[in-house]
């Protein structure tokens, strides 16, 4: 299963907005509507901020949002702010019945 | 309140084996599927491999990269779940995370995360 494809960096100015991007196939990403989204910073675990494509746990910002089209899913961040700076995996459910991440997306807010 | 502790990581020599342990406190353990994760030093997420509710049969899946070596089990009367790796290569060196999933885990809801532990293979 080879990995999800995410651009290596994004970067914004307080208060942009951002998308990154995850790439992958019908045999995970389009074929599921079970791509999640995760945020980490530097030494620690990762945060779940988007579930089933586009479903916010609770206490994660309305900031944050998910969309799908055919076999790409897509992060959007609003509002840009400074603490959003991390990296960022996509993670999709596979055909296989395994889990397959993205390659992370580093965000730089400038 | 949810917590997931890790334990169980240390040095260890290529081919020799050991156990990680998540306890999880805060959360009926057996409602929930358990996963495991791995981040390389410096590299990004791989997931290690899940194991199901007994609703859904304490059915398990892992990745290829550990298929046949690794083996995760649960104890719901402790409220822990178990990462038994033998073989080990040192392409295992890694930080370990478990992770509380959804009731239907390939929602992929993983929610909750411990703190992970440090597993290193080196002679």
């Amino acid at each position: 299963q080879s990995a999800l494809t995410q651009p290596a960096s994004v970067s914004g100015s307080p208060g942009q907005s951002i998308t990154i991007s995850c790439t992958g196939t019908s045999s995970d990403v389009g074929g599921y509507n079970y791509v999640s989204w995760y945020q980490q910073h530097p030494g620690k675990a990762p945060k779940l901020m988007i579930y089933e494509v586009s479903n916010r746990p609770s206490g994660v910002s309305n900031r944050f949002s998910g969309s799908k089209s055919g076999n790409t899913a897509s992060l959007t961040i609003s509002g840009l702010q400074a603490e959003d700076e991390a990296d960022y995996y996509c993670s999709s459910f596979t055909s296989s019945t395994t889990f397959v991440f993205g390659t992370g997306t580093k965000v730089t807010v400038l | 309140e949810v917590q997931l502790v890790e334990s169980g990581g240390g040095l260890v020599q290529p081919g020799r084996s050991l156990r990680l342990s998540c306890t999880a406190s805060g959360i009926t353990f057996g409602d929930y599927a358990m996963s495991w994760f791995r981040q390389a030093p410096g590299k990004g997420l791989e997931w290690v491999g899940f194991i199901t509710s007994k609703f859904y049969r304490g059915t398990t899946e892992y990745a290829a990269s550990v298929k046949g070596r690794f083996t995760i089990s649960r104890d719901d009367s402790r409220g822990i779940a178990y990462l038994q790796m033998n073989s080990l290569k040192t392409d295992d060196t890694a930080v370990y995370y478990c992770s509380k999933g959804g009731q239907l885990v390939r929602s992929g809801r993983f929610d909750y995360w411990g703190q992970g532990t440090l597993v290193t293979v080196s002679s």
